[in-house]
């Protein structure tokens, strides 16, 4: 799996867009860029994943940049629920078998 | 209705005791793992059963022991428990064993006295 950098910490304030940017400049084609996150005391949560295209569901957008080499999760509207540590994972979705493997992400801080 | 659960949610023991935690998914999904989030957060995988077979085993000493008993199930069994086994285990699934959508438990805080 390609390996990840991100920022160890971020504040947002409450109703603004929240941008997590993840460097991954040693992507193959073939993996897919994966965000999750950890809420204090909670399981990981998937959030969104992507390929090439940009990505949108009801949590966030991945905004994925045209030579794969980065990419920015974005919650659109932050509420404080959103505080948590966000990670990137860079991994190919073939192969015998798949496990996440989670580095030490981004603590993202929502404040009031 | 909770999709993946863990019982119990805290566990406290002694040194040399045996103990499991358990996992069961509502999903319908056909693969699970076993993950471990240490002291300084670092979460890693253990173990990961596809449709009761073993198909993951990350160098994990085998005083742990995974145990399939259907596919909606993934008990963690632990031998001789020492203190560097305090942690927090989390159960997942995913539908497939290709695919990194994986949906994780709560949790089971594991307290090595």
């Amino acid at each position: 799996d390609a390996k990840t950098t991100q920022p160890t910490s971020m504040d947002c304030a409450e109703g603004r867009a929240a941008n997590l940017p993840c460097n991954h400049s040693t992507i193959s084609g073939n993996e897919y860029v994966y965000w999750y996150r950890q809420i204090h005391s909670q399981g990981p949560q998937y959030i969104i994943h992507g390929l090439k295209n940009n990505e949108t569901n009801e949590m966030a957008s991945l905004i994925i940049t045209e030579d794969r080499k980065s990419s920015t999760l974005i919650l659109p509207h932050a509420t404080l629920r959103d505080t948590a540590v966000y990670y990137c994972i860079v991994s190919p979705n073939t192969g015998t078998a798949s496990k996440l493997t989670f580095g030490t992400g981004t603590r993202l801080q929502v404040t009031l | 209705d909770t999709a993946v659960s863990q019982t119990p949610k805290y566990l406290v023991t002694q040194m040399g005791n045996d103990k499991s935690i358990k996992c069961e998914q509502n999903l319908g999904h056909d693969t699970m793992y076993w993950y471990k989030q240490d002291s300084k957060k670092f979460l890693k995988i253990m173990f990961s059963y596809n449709n009761k077979e073993l198909i993951i085993n990350e160098t994990v000493p085998n005083r742990f022991s995974p145990k399939s008993p259907d596919k909606a199930h993934l008990n963690l069994h632990i031998n001789s428990l020492e203190l560097g086994d305090s942690a927090v285990y989390f159960c997942a699934s995913s539908q497939e064993p290709m695919t990194k959508t994986q949906y994780f438990g709560p949790g089971t805080r594991l307290l090595v006295l």
